[in-house]
């Protein structure tokens, strides 16, 4: 199974909006409302920043939302700042109790 | 809060295998699901396998089917991935991560570990 398609880097300027796209098929994303988002500093383990497409966990910024529609899901950050600057990954269930990840997007804060 | 401590960096031969252990501090493993993940250098999060431990359940990636094993030890709230047939691709940071879903799962990863280094090289 292939990994969900995200783009390979996006960049914005500090208070700028940007928005992350992770694209699957009709066998993952599409079938279910388990889409997460982690967020990857250099050296560091990931971090859940949006479970089941929209929710947020606690002490997460209300600047990170996400969405989905068909087999796409999405992560929109608003407000960018610095720290923002890491690795997103999205991933989604892939049905017989399994999972996958999409492939990584670098974002760079200008 | 439950925290999770893996085991050291580990060196291995390819063909060798290898054990990542992973244990929760601060709490139990209760009806949590724990998950593996491997990092390669330089690239993505890749999907290993999951250990429901208090219901000894294991579902496993197709890509490593017949290669991986993850075990769980409820006296000691420690979980296992053991990787055989090691070759330089399997090369990667090794976490473990906890699902609070339990046997159905939530699918996704609230808390994880700090990762463990394997190298696999002649």
């Amino acid at each position: 199974q292939s990994a969900l398609t995200q783009p390979a880097s996006v960049s914005g300027s500090p208070g700028q909006s940007i928005i992350i796209s992770c694209t699957g098929t009709s066998s993952d994303i599409g079938s279910f409302n388990f889409v997460s988002w982690y967020q990857q500093h250099p050296g560091e383990a990931p971090k859940l920043i949006i479970y089941e497409v929209t929710k947020r966990p606690s002490g997460v910024s209300n600047r990170f939302s996400g969405s989905k529609s068909g087999n796409t899901a999405s992560l929109i950050i608003s407000g960018l700042q610095a720290e923002d600057e890491a690795d997103y990954y999205c991933c989604s269930y892939a049905g017989t109790y399994t999972a996958i990840f999409g492939g990584g997007t670098k974002l760079t804060v200008l | 809060q439950v925290q999770l401590v893996q085991s050291e960096a580990e060196v291995k031969k390819p063909g060798s295998s290898v054990e990542v252990s992973c244990k929760a501090f601060g709490g139990t493993f209760s009806s949590y699901s724990i998950t593996w993940v491997r990092q390669a250098p330089g690239q993505g999060l890749e999907w290993m396998g999951r250990n429901i431990p208090i219901f000894n359940t294991v579902n496993y990636a197709q890509k490593f089917q017949g290669r991986i094993t993850i075990t769980a030890d409820e006296s000691t709230g420690t979980v296992f991935m053991e990787l055989n047939s090691l070759r330089s691709e399997d090369t990667a940071v090794y976490y473990c991560a906890r699902d609070p879903g339990g046997d159905v799962g939530h699918w996704f990863f609230d808390i994880w570990g700090r990762g463990t280094l394997v190298t696999v090289s002649s």
